[in-house]
């Protein structure tokens, strides 16, 4: 366990719907990083946060996605209408930008199947 | 897109014996670190290696570095079955932080 949650860990939905996402990180994390993992492949970078900011956003997130982090602490990400292409796993992670640690935190992730 | 980029091997040992995984890489970087995600679930970091290091130990864990080849790997001295994983390399990509896996390596310790 390292001190990242990620709910739920499952999520089937069908083509179309909406779904919601919620990561927890490390409570000092000031940094949140979300990243999508498809089958046989690693990570990619999605979108990411320094405290409530966000600051920067993959090509991959496209208007059908969006992500929050309102206090700093807790982010979301939402897929609107989801679509086929989005089943994957979606990992977050955190890190405290300012110590000489470049380690990320990773949650279990969230497996996405779209039906 | 992806920096790191590992031989995409499935490596399938006996328990006791090595594994040595490589990974390359594209661009100047900061350090490189692997990670380690079993079936299904999150990324544990294993170890990192900074630019300017070579090699580094940690315990059962060796990684290597060449920067002027780009490229870096990790071995697994006497391997466990519990050391079954997919293995990834990352590099950090400068100003976001973020990091930039490659596709991993299948391990598979049979006991």
């Amino acid at each position: 366990d390292t001190g990242v949650s990620q709910n739920p860990r499952h999520k089937i939905t069908k083509r179309g719907q909406n779904v919601t996402f919620r990561c927890d990180p490390i409570s000092e994390h000031n940094r949140l990083y979300w990243y999508r993992q498809t089958l046989g492949q690693g990570p990619e970078f999605l979108t990411y946060f320094q405290n409530e900011a966000q600051l920067e956003k993959s090509r991959l997130l496209s208007d059908r996605f969006s992500a929050e982090r309102p206090k700093g602490s807790f982010s979301t990400l939402e897929i609107q209408r989801t679509e086929q292409g989005d089943s994957a796993m979606y990992l977050c992670a955190s890190i405290n930008l300012g110590t000489e640690s470049y380690e990320q935190y990773f949650g279990p992730g969230t497996r996405l199947t779209v039906t | 897109s992806q920096q790191g980029e590992e031989d995409p091997q499935a490596l399938s040992i006996q328990e006791g014996e090595n594994a040595t995984m490589n990974c390359s890489y594209k661009t100047s970087i900061n350090n490189l670190q692997w990670y380690r995600q079993n079936s299904g679930r999150g990324l544990v970091h294993l170890i990192l290696i900074r630019s300017n290091e070579r090699e580094k130990h940690s315990g059962r864990l060796r990684v290597t570095l060449d920067t002027s080849k780009k490229s870096s790997s990790l071995l697994i001295t006497a391997s466990r079955a519990a050391d079954t994983a997919s293995y990834f390399c990352a590099t950090l990509v400068y100003g976001n932080n973020r990091l930039a896996f490659g596709k991993g390596n299948q391990v598979v310790v049979i006991p």
